[in-house]
């Protein structure tokens, strides 16, 4: 079975700072990952996602991600953080097999911009 | 503009009552999905439907029904079964298309019991 794991589910950073997530999966077989940014009382909208072309993903609002095999991990990262990155990420993985694409998602990891 | 609608966005029931939640989508997508998303538990999925009029149990389908008789609608009755149905409940849909997916979700409705 598919699984993610979020490590923080609270991360401060200074505005300007980096931003780092990270997720790691695990799969018995090679995955789709992808990051997900939810603000309050609203659905998800999709930062990025990894499909097997390059490992190095670039997503909406400067975020991007590197797909490692030998950690199985996905994390997520912003050179600068910005007031308006301020939500709750989730990283999800699901199979690549045709007709499954149901997502298994982290348990989210929420984000705080200090002034 | 293409997406996902879901009704209501707030919605309360009386313990005992069966309420049915609402999610249409208009981007041609053949699977869709319900989720479930507590505090700190992220989401899980509820029933999903790769196909018109067939649909499966998700990791937490007890005291849910669903129906799935039109590729645009896929609505989620809370039954009176549902121990704790207050959550925020979210739908998705997503293409089967060459095998590379990617769900589109909507706002979510937030359902608490009274």
């Amino acid at each position: 079975a598919q699984s993610v794991t979020q490590l923080g589910s609270h991360v401060s950073v200074s505005e300007g700072a980096l931003v780092l997530l990270r997720c790691n999966y695990s799969s018995s077989v090679p995955p789709y990952l992808f990051w997900y940014v939810q603000y309050p009382n609203q659905g998800l909208q999709l930062l990025l996602k990894y499909t097997s072309a390059a490992t190095l993903v670039k997503g909406i609002n400067g975020f991007e991600a590197e797909f490692k095999k030998s950690e199985t991990s996905f994390h997520l990262t912003k050179p600068s953080a910005h007031m308006s990155d301020a939500a709750e990420y989730f990283c999800a993985v699901s199979d690549r097999g045709f007709g499954n694409e149901k997502l298994t998602f982290g348990t989210g990891t929420r984000l705080t911009i200090i002034p | 503009d293409g997406g996902i609608t879901q009704s209501p966005k707030y919605l309360f029931r009386k313990e005992g009552q069966n309420v049915t939640l609402s999610c249409e989508q208009n981007l041609n997508h053949d699977a869709m999905y319900w989720y479930r998303q507590d505090p700190g538990q992220g989401l899980r999925l509820i029933y999903y439907s790769q196909i018109v009029n067939d649909f499966q149990k998700g990791d937490i389908a007890e005291g849910y029904s669903v129906s799935r008789e039109k590729k645009e609608s896929f609505p989620l009755t809370v039954t009176s079964a549902q121990k704790n149905p207050t959550a925020f409940y979210l739908c998705a849909s997503s293409t089967r298309q060459g095998g590379n997916t990617e769900a589109f979700f909507g706002q979510g409705t937030r359902l608490t019991v009274v």
